[in-house]
C-alpha cells in the first residue's frame, strides 16, 4: 500500500531551527508537497519538490531524496505564527495526492 | 478575490438526513476536489473532477456523490448521513497538479452527524 510517515508532534523554541521529516512509499512519484495548516483553517501551499535537492524559499526550505523516499521541511528563525500543522503529500503515478497525517509544530517562547 | 467559497461553514444534522455541501471557485480552475479531514488521519480524497462534466471517485467515495455542471461549482451530497461522516470537509481546486502541485482550499465545512 501507499504510505506517508511524519512525526505526530514536535516542539521548538522561538528563534530556533526545526526540521520536519517525511518518508514515503508510493506507487510512482510525481512530486512531493508541503502544506501549512493553522488550527481551524484551510491548508496553504508551501513548497513543491520533484527533483532531488534543496529548494529554499525565505525562512522555509524543503529537501527531497527520491532514492531514499525522504523529504524534510526546514524552518529557520522560528516565529510564534509558525505554530501550525505541516502536511506532507506525494503525487503518485496516477497524479493523485497521498497525504500524511501531518506534524503539529508547537513553538514556545 | 474570493478564491474558493464553501457553505455551510458548520452544520449539525440528524442521521438519515440528506445534506449538500456547496463549493464555488472563481479562479477558472479545471480541477476540483473534495477531501475529508479526520483527527490523526491525512486528508482523504472523496471525489474529484478534472474538468466540467466529468467526475471520478477518490479513496473514500461511499455515501457521497458529486456533480460538475459547470467550471465554478462542485457540490458534495450525502444522500443519507451517518455518524461516521462526521468530519471537516475541504473543497479544493487546482490549475493542474502536474504543473505546480498547488491546491487552493476552501475554509472547510465542519459537519456533525448525530
Amino acid at each position: 500500500g501507499q504510505n506517508i510517515d511524519q512525526p505526530t508532534e514536535m516542539t521548538a523554541t522561538e528563534g530556533a531551527i526545526v526540521q520536519i521529516n517525511c518518508t514515503y512509499q508510493t506507487s510512482g512519484f510525481n512530486g512531493l508537497f508541503w502544506y501549512q495548516q493553522h488550527a481551524g483553517e484551510a491548508p496553504t501551499f508551501l513548497s513543491y519538490n520533484v527533483l532531488d535537492g534543496l529548494e529554499e524559499k525565505g525562512r522555509f526550505s524543503s529537501f527531497l531524496s527520491r532514492s531514499k523516499g525522504y523529504s524534510y521541511l526546514l524552518l529557520k528563525e522560528l516565529q510564534m505564527k509558525d505554530s501550525a500543522s505541516y502536511l506532507c503529500a506525494v503525487m503518485d503515478s496516477n497524479y493523485q495526492l497521498i497525504w500524511g497525517a501531518g506534524t503539529k509544530l508547537i513553538i514556545k517562547p | 478575490i474570493a478564491g474558493i467559497t464553501q457553505a455551510p461553514t458548520s452544520q449539525i444534522l440528524a442521521a438519515g438526513r440528506r445534506m449538500t455541501l456547496r463549493c464555488t471557485q472563481d479562479m477558472r480552475h479545471n480541477a476540483m476536489y473534495w477531501y475529508r479531514q479526520d483527527l490523526g488521519l491525512g486528508l482523504r480524497l472523496i471525489h474529484y473532477s478534472n474538468t466540467a462534466g466529468t467526475t471520478g471517485k477518490g479513496e473514500v467515495p461511499d455515501g457521497y456523490s458529486v456533480s460538475r455542471a459547470n467550471t465554478d461549482d462542485f457540490p458534495l451530497t450525502l444522500a443519507s448521513a451517518v455518524p461516521s461522516q462526521t468530519s471537516v470537509y475541504f473543497c479544493a481546486s487546482s490549475d493542474g497538479l502536474a504543473n505546480t502541485g498547488e491546491l487552493f482550499f476552501g475554509e472547510g465545512s465542519r459537519l456533525t452527524v448525530l
